[in-house]
């Protein structure tokens, strides 16, 4: 079974850049998750779906970031601008619905922004 | 709100030996699941070990397992016979339900090195 896909798995740019990460969750899963993790931190939620509608976007900060999921299937994270303490990584993870299911990562983007 | 609490930045262990980390919780529901995840230099997160709040008897998976105690809100991870492999960060999660769904609520993390 293939994981959790993401893309790029590094990434510099200065400030006030854009910047777009790409997920492709686990086939099936119907719930995806963007977590935001600064350094020595653990991961936060920044934004679910289910299929293709948001469940949760309350930590999203939507002056700069924004995210969409087409056709329920691949999603997309985008910053714009960025600023410096965006440097982070940016953990993509899918599952089926309900609370105890298990959430498979990818293997994040680490974003460096200069 | 639905906090997770690990108070142990890091944590260091001999190899083959025992190594417990601790985390503990605050909810106001009465079934809920709890679950460790485990993170590498490789920054991929995998799943250690799941409990099932009302289930009265420890998860246990191979060398993981948990000392879950309900009342005290303490979900502790003991990892037997340590190895080399088992030098990463350890994360704390539990599922907070908000709107239609649920997501994982994680703790700060402790980082266990094993050494040889």
């Amino acid at each position: 079974e293939a994981g959790v896909a993401q893309s790029p798995r590094y990434k510099i740019i200065e400030k006030r850049q854009s910047v777009a990460f790409w997920c492709n969750p686990i086939s099936g899963h119907a719930t995806l998750y963007w977590y935001q993790q600064i350094l020595g931190q653990g991961p936060k939620l920044l934004i679910q779906f289910q299929n293709n509608g948001v469940v949760d976007d309350s930590q999203l900060p939507k002056d700069r970031f924004s995210a969409e999921r087409l056709k329920g299937v691949d999603s997309t994270l985008k910053i714009q601008p960025a600023k410096l303490e965006d440097s982070a990584v940016y953990l993509c993870a899918s599952s089926i619905p309900g609370g105890g299911t298990e959430a498979f990562f990818g293997q994040g983007t680490r974003l460096t922004v200069v | 709100a639905q906090t997770v609490t690990q108070s142990q930045p890091e944590m260091s262990v001999q190899e083959a030996e025992t190594v417990t980390l601790s985390c503990t919780y605050d909810t106001s529901e009465s079934n809920y699941y709890l679950f460790w995840y485990k993170q590498p230099p490789s920054r991929q997160m995998i799943l250690v070990i799941r409990q099932e709040a009302y289930k009265q008897q420890n998860a246990t998976e191979n060398r993981f397992s948990v000392n879950f105690q309900k009342a005290a809100k303490s979900f502790s991870l003991k990892i037997s016979d340590s190895q080399l492999g088992d030098t990463a960060m350890y994360f704390c999660a539990f599922p907070a339900h908000s709107n239609s769904g649920y997501a994982l609520n994680f703790g700060k993390g402790t980082s266990l090195l094993v050494t040889p």
